[in-house]
């Protein structure tokens, strides 16, 4: 069993729709990172939490430490919000950070 | 502009050749990182540097050597010893070498071996 799960893996909405991606994991974390990567690969880094929920613009991150999970939300989503989105959680134990495969967002117009 | 540049982007190499992947940021960064992708799976750590003249193994070390010579560039070297070095490379920055600090990515080297 994968360490760091996302569902879903693949995702289309149509534009405007209320977007919503998990991110489970199964080892003790001490921070979780959300990454966009986009069509061409480059990777972005959109927010590392350890608590609580941050917002910067139409993306919202929330995290629960007690049930190993974390959402990433996109609001009023638009076709430029098209990328793969990844989730990376910072294991304690292990000292590293451990990636998820990824969800596929695809928004269309 | 500050940022983490790769080159090339492309890149095609016959089975048994050594192949150098370029990584230079300008960002002044201590912590400099590879990491490789593979269809279908997480990013996966091949090494990495927090201070000039040392680096550290990570997941997958096995087939590649790096040097870090300068604090700006990080090359990577796949060597033949890689049993499958198709993949997707990509060069990343941090402040320090905190886990939880932000990494700026590169846009990544596609590597292709005949």
């Amino acid at each position: 069993k994968n360490e760091v799960e996302q569902s879903p893996q693949n995702l289309t909405a149509q534009e405007g729709e209320f977007i919503t991606i998990n991110c489970s994991y199964s080892v003790g974390i001490s921070a979780l990172h959300w990454l966009q990567q986009h069509p061409g690969g480059g990777i972005v880094s959109l927010f590392m939490l350890s608590s609580g929920k941050k917002k910067h613009g139409r993306l919202i991150a929330t995290i629960n430490i007690q049930e190993k999970h974390s959402s990433l939300h996109i609001t009023a989503s638009h076709p430029r919000d098209s990328a793969v989105y990844i989730c990376a959680v910072v294991s304690g134990s292990q000292g590293n950070l451990i990636f998820g495969k990824g969800t596929k967002l695809s928004v269309k117009p | 502009d500050g940022g983490i540049t790769q080159s090339p982007k492309y890149l095609f190499r016959k089975e048994g050749q050594n192949v150098t992947l370029s990584c230079e940021q300008n960002l002044n960064h201590d912590a400099m990182y590879w990491y490789r992708q593979d269809p279908g799976q997480g990013l996966r750590l091949i090494y990495y540097s927090q201070i000039v003249n040392d680096f550290q193994k990570g997941d997958i070390a096995e087939g590649y050597s790096v040097s870090r010579e300068k604090k700006e560039s990080f090359p990577l070297t796949v060597t033949s010893a890689q049993k499958n070095p198709t993949a997707f490379y990509l060069c990343a920055s941090s402040i320090l070498g905190g886990l939880t600090d932000t990494q700026y990515f590169g846009p990544g080297t596609r590597l292709t071996v005949l």
